[in-house]
């Protein structure tokens, strides 16, 4: 079976500072390993995947994600953040067994303060 | 790129009655197409995994009489609540793969947000 940990409901910066978001990861199987953003009211929008190749896998809007097996994390991060990056996100696994159903972290809200 | 559309973004409806949301792959086809909900400020939960063409597959404890899925097209799947109750207010989302492999990640629609009223 598969789980993921975000281990910050909330996570607060100023503009312009970098951005932390934690996961960790439990998988059985080879993962791939998702990070999802998702503004209010809205569906959710990849920012990026890992799918065993890169460790390091860049993303959109300046996100970028190191995958690490020796300590199950792939913790998101942003060098400088934009007020337009507050929204939540969600760190996802998916395996290969049946359906490759994904399964949700609880999701981290980054507030962004000027 | 992979579109997923959602129709209605919201709807209100009476206790008791039925709603239909429609999920659509718009340049696409996907012989699987997932369905979640999701409780405010909560994650999402898979409801259950619409397959084209047979019966859905439901997650333990989403009632199957109450949450009717018809996947009858390879590019559209349907979640019909059938008498809502204000317990059902939710927000729900659908999903759907263009290689049929989670593993190289899901596209989204963009929900929606029912109130039973």
């Amino acid at each position: 079976a598969q789980s993921v940990t975000q281990l910050d409901s909330h996570v607060s910066v100023s503009e312009g500072t970098p951005v932390l978001l934690r996961c960790n990861y439990s998988s059985s199987y080879s993962p791939s390993l998702f990070w999802y953003v998702q503004h209010p009211n809205k569906g959710l929008q990849l920012l990026l995947k890992y799918t065993s190749a890169a460790t390091l896998v860049k993303g959109i809007n300046g996100f970028e994600a190191e995958f690490k097996k020796s300590e199950t994390s792939f913790h998101l991060t942003k060098p400088s953040a934009h007020m337009s990056d507050a929204a939540e996100y969600f760190c996802v696994v998916s395996g290969y067994t049946g359906f490759q159903k994904l399964v949700f972290g609880t999701g981290t809200r980054l507030l962004v303060s000027p | 790129g992979a579109v997923v559309s959602q129709h209605p973004s919201r709807v209100i409806c009476k206790s008791g009655t039925s709603v239909k949301i429609e999920c659509r792959s718009l340049d696409f086809q996907a012989t699987t197409m997932f369905w979640y909900r999701q409780f405010p400020k909560q994650s999402l939960m898979l409801m259950a995994t619409s397959n084209e063409g047979s019966k859905a597959t439901y997650e333990q404890g989403v009632e199957k009489d109450k949450f009717l899925i018809n996947h009858a097209s390879l590019t559209l799947s349907t979640l019909t609540v059938t008498s809502a109750h204000p317990e059902d207010s939710s927000f729900y989302i659908c999903s759907a793969s263009p290689s049929g492999q989670g593993g190289y990640g899901y596209t989204f629609g963009s929900g929606t947000r029912l109130t039973v009223v």
